[in-house]
């Protein structure tokens, strides 16, 4: 069974960095690749960055100087790290996983809750 | 990187009823457009990729089109389910989701 699991810290201070872990189970890293979405309160759906089954990274534009995205594949385990959060930054952070047929965002982590404020 | 332009940002409809929703992409995404419903609380579930190839328990109600750079998702048949807010994705060139279309029932 697919299951990807976020946990982060919940709350951030603004000009702090983020460190939120995906534990994922059912599946192998080294197979799919994984994507950060998140999902600021009342707004939509925002693509953050990606890494790919062979470690190779990229980042939406607008992030790309302050986000960075790694895994350890022996552990199941993908980061995202944000440095320089603003209040802006709050948002429900998802770890996705892409489909089986198709190379494209399909299984969701249930998401975590991150609350940049002082 | 690609923009997508996605309208309208809400609708409402009968239930039974029918509705579109488009997007259009900044340049040619050849195709590699996917829709996703998100309902609150949950993550979003994809229904269609290869902009109308529907996902595996997906109802036939579900459809999309398109090509180049104009797209549209249609449901039919509405039902009261279906009330949620519905997420157009290009993967042509990395990714970028649409801004959102939020359905309501009347």
């Amino acid at each position: 069974q697919v299951q990807l699991k976020e946990s982060g810290p919940g709350l951030v201070a603004p000009s702090q960095s983020l460190s939120i872990t995906c534990t994922v189970s059912g599946f192998s890293l080294t197979s799919y690749d994984i994507s950060w979405i998140r999902q600021p309160p009342g707004k939509g759906l925002e693509w953050l960055g990606v890494i790919w089954t062979g470690g190779g990274t990229n980042y939406n534009s607008a992030f790309m100087s302050r986000l960075s995205i790694s895994k350890d594949n022996s552990k199941s385990q993908v980061f995202l790290k944000m440095n320089s959060l603003q209040t802006d930054d709050t948002a429900i952070y998802y770890c996705v996983r892409d489909g089986t047929t198709v190379v494209a965002p399909a299984y969701w982590g249930q998401g975590t809750l991150v609350t940049v404020s002082a | 990187d690609i923009q997508m332009t996605q309208s309208p940002s809400s609708l409402s409809a009968s239930l039974g009823g029918k509705v579109t929703i488009t997007c259009k992409a900044s340049q040619d995404i050849n195709k590699y457009i996917a829709w996703y419903q998100h309902k609150p609380g949950k993550g979003p579930r994809l229904l269609i990729h290869y902009t109308s190839t529907l996902q595996p328990g997906i109802p036939s109600r579900f459809s999309g089109s398109g090509s180049g750079r104009d797209y549209s998702f249609s449901i039919s048949n509405l039902e009261p389910e279906d009330i949620a807010t519905y997420y157009c994705l290009q993967y042509d060139n990395l990714f970028t989701f649409g801004s959102g279309t939020k359905l309501e029932i009347k």
